[in-house]
């Protein structure tokens, strides 16, 4: 199993732009999440989702949108890139059965915005 | 808004020595749980304790619970050099469980561990 990939690594981005970030997962996990992890911040959800076709509103939402189309990929998009999204961004999936609410995390991309 | 607060920020110690690790949170809990991050990789799950657990122990980590103080420590015994990393801990806020749990993640501790 690869666990929870991330597509791209790295992304250099001009004000303005746009661009989608992929998140795959083969484990079969229901649940999904995107965060944000910037420094001295710890890591901040941005958007969730609880099975395929749905999605919910993290903690900073703001300039962000997600779609969950198949299960295994829940994709986060950026419409208009703004310097403040400079970040490393992490998806995290987690099962629904088990009850230890363990997520488990993507390898990260690395996001600049010029 | 940060739930859990670890503490120190940084930590230097010599391979052998023990590391402590401190977190607290502000609202009452359903689990507690401990994760590293390697530089530059994603995080990854070291253990969970529950709001009804006192200690947990994992080959060399061993957490503790204290839901009186609102607090969690993290002790890696024996270091080693492969223990360099940042350590998170994250809280699921307790009534919030199912779809609706949720992890809220501290700031961090760096950990260094000096060959």
């Amino acid at each position: 199993n690869a666990g929870v990939t991330q597509t791209p690594k790295f992304r250099v981005l001009k004000t303005g732009q746009s661009m989608t970030l992929l998140c795959a997962q083969d484990m079969n996990h229901e649940y999904m999440y995107w965060y944000r992890q910037d420094p001295g911040m710890g890591l901040r959800l941005i958007h969730y989702s609880v099975g395929e076709g749905t999605t919910a509103k993290g903690e900073v939402p703001d300039g962000y949108n997600v779609s969950r189309l198949k299960k295994q990929n829940f994709l986060l998009g950026l419409e208009s890139a703004a310097p403040s999204q400079t970040s490393v961004y992490f998806c995290a999936s987690r099962p629904t059965l088990g009850g230890t609410d363990t997520q488990y995390f993507g390898p990260g991309t690395r996001l600049t915005v010029l | 808004s940060q739930q859990g607060e670890e503490d120190p920020q940084a930590l230097s110690i010599q391979e052998g020595e023990n590391a402590t690790m401190n977190c607290s949170y502000k609202t009452s809990i359903n689990n507690l749980q401990w994760y590293r991050q390697n530089s530059g990789r994603g995080l990854v799950h070291l253990i969970l304790i529950r709001s009804n657990e006192r200690e947990k122990h994992s080959g060399r980590l061993r957490v503790t619970l204290d839901t009186s103080k609102k607090s969690s420590s993290l002790l890696i015994t024996a270091s080693r050099a492969a223990d360099t990393a940042s350590y998170f801990c994250a809280t699921v806020v307790r009534g919030y469980t199912g779809a609706n749990s949720k992890l809220t993640f501290g700031k961090g501790i760096t950990l260094s561990v000096r060959p």
